[in-house]
């Protein structure tokens, strides 16, 4: 039972426009999200993280959006760049756990 | 520089034949955790460890065994794989008790088992 969702499985987008990613879950007992970048032939790397407890949180070109009542969160990025090219994991934490449970990712590619 | 590392980085092996993975990370974290790699299902958690001499199944442990003897390494070890556990598999490291888990993956290991 796939607890955290990107239904997307390709987005492609041309430089300097936004992307949105999305990505939906059903477990309530998720305290935080993050979302992870992953390059080829490279380990997922930390992208921007957000609270349950907030809606919004920004750093430079990303977005993280969260909606609760929908079980939704989205990233933006903006303006999209050739190296955002890769493949973007959504994550969620277990409440008072250490364990994260990941989404099966949506590779995103930035035409110039 | 801090890291996690995972050797080899590619392995074809055969059916039966035991293998280990090994994993270390440099930066003193107490948690560490192994992930499998398939496509259309994301990252999957095989086992975990919260600190040395503790550990726990994750959601996909069949067929797999780890240990943690020492703090920085967290070695997985499939005793007698299978073609179904042909994967792209990470090793992650994080500290216990961070705000959000951050975790820290290594590069990666692609297993192909005939």
């Amino acid at each position: 039972d796939q607890q955290v969702k990107q239904n997307s499985p390709s987005l492609s987008v041309q430089e300097g426009r936004i992307s949105i990613l999305n990505c939906d879950y059903t477990n309530s007992m998720f305290d935080y999200f993050l979302w992870y970048k992953k390059y080829p032939a490279e380990g997922p790397t930390f992208l921007i993280s957000i609270s349950s407890i907030k809606d919004k949180n920004e750093d430079g070109r990303f977005t993280v959006f969260l909606n609760k009542s929908a079980k939704h969160l989205s990233l933006h990025i903006v303006p999209s760049q050739p190296g955002d090219s890769a493949v973007y994991f959504c994550a969620a934490r277990v409440q008072g756990a250490q364990k994260l449970v990941f989404g099966q990712g949506t590779r995103l590619t930035i035409n110039p | 520089e801090a890291q996690v590392t995972q050797n080899p980085r590619y392995l074809i092996t055969v059916t039966g034949k035991k293998l280990t993975v090994t994993c270390s990370q440099n930066m003193n974290h107490e948690y560490m955790s192994w992930y499998r790699q398939d496509p259309g299902l994301g990252l999957r958690q095989i086992y975990y460890s919260m600190n040395v001499e503790v550990t726990d199944k994750g959601d996909v442990p069949e067929g797999y065994k780890v240990s943690r003897k020492e703090k920085r390494n967290f070695p997985l070890i499939l005793e007698s794989p299978s073609p179904n556990q042909t994967s792209l598999y990470f090793c992650a490291s994080s500290l216990a008790g961070s705000l959000y888990n951050e975790q820290f993956f290594g590069p990666g290991t692609r297993l192909t088992v005939l």
